[in-house]
């Protein structure tokens, strides 16, 4: 069983749709959890990260975490078709910058 | 602007010849990593350096080898290449959570 697991999609939404992305995983040891997109043939940017629980609001995107049920979320509101890339999760220990990163999740927005 | 480049962009090498992917960053980060990343497995870590003289191993490091003479480089050598190691490189730099990526190495391995 791999450490972090994301379902590849591809996920295709209307435009103005509500997204959620979501990964699971199995160490409890983990501590940061990020979100990246990556455009095609483009290199991962960070979007946002969040420290331990809870909930942290970036515009139009929303990351949760619930480490009792070792689930993250991202939503993304009011979707646009500049949203579509590829959305990985990553994750970290604390004291070590190693991130350990779902496969991600192809997203397409139709105009 | 600071910022993180690889080189080259697009190889293609054969089977048993050894490949240097070069990585230099800008930032003055003491962290820096190399994955690869293929269909169906996402990113996976092969070495990272979190400072001069310092690299480890990741979870994918065999027939790979790096080396941090300085700050701005690190980079990464396939000893003989494989066919399994065709795959796009991604390069990245930190000092803390956020990692900035590099635009990547298309490798083939012919």
């Amino acid at each position: 069983q791999k450490e972090v697991e994301q379902d590849p999609g591809p996920l295709s939404v209307p435009e103005g749709a509500i997204v959620s992305l979501n990964c699971t995983y199995s160490n409890s040891a983990f501590q940061y959890f990020m979100w990246y997109r990556q455009y095609s043939r483009k290199g991962p940017e960070l979007l946002m990260y969040t420290y331990s629980s809870g909930n942290k609001e970036d515009g139009r995107f929303t990351a949760q975490v619930d480490k009792s049920s070792k689930y993250i979320s991202l939503f993304i509101r009011d979707s646009q078709p500049s949203d579509s890339a590829t959305y990985l999760c990553a994750m970290s220990a604390s004291g070590t910058y190693k991130y350990i990163f779902g496969t991600g999740t192809r997203l397409k927005v139709l105009a | 602007d600071a910022e993180i480049t690889q080189s080259p962009r697009h190889k293609i090498t054969e089977t048993g010849r050894q490949v240097t992917l070069a990585c230099h960053q800008t930032w003055n980060h003491n962290n820096m990593f190399w994955y690869r990343q293929d269909l169906g497995h996402g990113l996976r870590l092969i070495h990272y350096s979190y400072g001069v003289q310092d690299t480890n191993k990741g979870e994918v490091s065999d027939g790979y080898s790096v080396s941090r003479s300085n700050t701005e480089d690190l980079p990464l050598t396939l000893e003989s290449a494989a066919s399994s190691q065709t795959s796009v490189y991604f390069c990245a730099s930190s000092t803390g959570v956020e990692a900035f990526f590099g635009q990547g190495t298309r490798l083939t391995v012919v």
